[in-house]
């Protein structure tokens, strides 16, 4: 059974760098591409991206500039990294497994959610 | 980005109901359309993929179709686990965009 689970502050300053991480338990981390996705208060869900053990990435052009995804294959984990927050980054962020074929892209394996609050 | 328009908002249904939920792509996304079940505290989970295809260990009763861009999620036969937020997903283009959710709720 596939687990995730996220890890990080729940509470970040204005301006300052969110930094999530994301443990794998019970799947191949090399067949899957480890996702973000995020749900502000009161909003949608919003993709945020995602990265392959082998380096691959794809971001939401929208928040590019600001992001950066890496992982560690000896601990099963992967991390966010969003730098210069504010109030609308508040949200749930969701990590995710997703299935990528030559089809289809689906989102197979989500975390339960962890709430990122940006206040000083 | 392609907007999904995810209909209704809200629905009130009892046990042994049949449901449909629909979404609209704001331009062609072929069968790149997934549903999700996302019950409150709990892990958001994939139900359908590519527009039709029954994820594994998901019941029967959830079926998935497709007319152009309009997507319907259908639940056969309410059953009471089956209350809970379902979302849409269109995965054909970067970035990847959701419907707003709709909540089920029991009448």
């Amino acid at each position: 059974q596939v687990q995730l689970q996220e890890s990080g502050p729940g509470l970040v300053k204005p301006s300052e760098t969110l930094s999530l991480t994301c443990t794998v338990s019970g799947a191949l981390i090399s067949n899957y591409y480890w996702t973000w996705i995020r749900q502000p208060p009161g909003k949608g869900l919003e993709w945020i991206g995602y990265i392959s053990f082998s380096g691959t990435t794809k971001y939401n052009p929208s928040l590019r500039s600001r992001l950066t995804m890496s992982t560690d294959a000896s601990k099963k984990q992967f991390s966010l990294n969003m730098k210069s927050v504010t109030a609308a980054d508040t949200a749930l962020y969701y990590c995710a497994g997703t299935t990528v074929t030559t089809s289809s892209s689906f989102v197979e394996f989500w975390g339960q959610g962890t709430l990122v609050t940006v206040s000083s | 980005d392609i907007l999904m328009t995810q209909s209704p908002s809200s629905l009130s249904a009892s046990v042994g109901d049949r449901v449909t939920i629909t979404c609209r792509a704001s331009q062609a996304i072929n069968s790149y359309l997934n549903w999700y079940q996302r019950k409150p505290g709990r892990a958001p989970k994939l139900l359908i993929y590519s527009t039709s295809a029954l994820q594994s260990g998901i019941p029967s009763r959830f079926s998935g179709s497709r007319s152009g861009t309009n997507f319907t999620l259908t639940i056969s036969s309410l059953q009471p686990e089956d209350f809970a937020t379902y979302y849409c997903q269109q995965s054909y283009n970067t970035p990847d965009t959701f419907g707003r959710g709709t909540r089920l709720e029991m009448k």
